[in-house]
């Protein structure tokens, strides 16, 4: 079974630019997460979707931030202006339903420069 | 919102030693959820606990849900050096998917 697959692993690149990162969750998961990950917050959650809708969006940090799930085997989390304090791990998660486990992608590791 | 508090940050243990996280709230939870990342990995899912008092093992490690349902552990007897990583607990927020995560317990094991 294929997991939450993300990309790219890693992107470099330099304030001002725009950052798109990739989900792809596991077929049949229903909910679909996006989170970001620094030494200093830890795991935060950005937004979250069920059933391609957004439910959730209140930790998006700001304008710059945004997200879409245009089907249900695609997200992506863009960045628009990027800007140093974005560098962080960036995971989607999928889950099945409910309270039920989330599956966790191996992430996107990104350094605004 | 949901908040879950999780001590300590830090543990440094021998290899052998036992080793003990926990993560407290102020309100009662439906349900904890415990998950470990090893370094430069992702979260991986260990268990879930529901009801008031529970207890789960996982061959070395113990996971425990109070009575009252506001705190949890997870306990792991005789580290080795693959127990090595962050241990975060995580909470459903409302009747939400939402999941609340701890701080996280780094955990890092001298052989």
């Amino acid at each position: 079974d294929a997991g939450v697959i993300q990309s790219p692993r890693h992107e470099v690149t330099e304030m001002g630019q725009e950052v798109t990162l990739r989900c792809k969750p596991i077929s049949g998961h229903n909910s679909l997460f996006w989170y970001r990950q620094t030494m200093m917050r830890g795991l935060e959650l950005l937004i979250y979707f069920n059933n391609n809708v957004p439910i959730d969006d209140s930790g998006m940090p700001e304008d710059r931030f945004s997200a879409k799930m245009p089907n249900a085997s695609f997200s992506t989390l863009k960045i628009q202006p990027s800007e140093p304090r974005d560098s962080a791990v960036y995971f989607c998660a999928s889950q099945s339903g409910g309270s039920q486990p989330q599956h966790f992608g191996d992430g996107t590791r990104l350094s605004i420069l | 919102g949901q908040q879950v508090m999780q001590i300590p940050q830090y543990q440094h243990v021998q290899e052998g030693e036992d080793f003990t996280t926990y993560c407290n709230s102020s309100t009662t939870l439906s349900n904890i959820q415990w998950y470990k990342q090893r370094p430069g990995g992702h979260p991986v899912f260990l268990i879930q606990l529901v009801k008031s008092g529970e207890v789960k093992k996982q061959k070395r490690l113990t996971f425990q849900f109070g009575e009252a349902k506001k705190n949890s552990s997870l306990h792991i007897t005789a580290t080795q050096t693959t127990d090595v990583g962050t241990y975060f607990c995580a909470v459903t927020q409302g009747g939400s998917e939402k999941l609340v995560f701890g701080k996280g317990t780094k955990l890092t094991v001298n052989p």
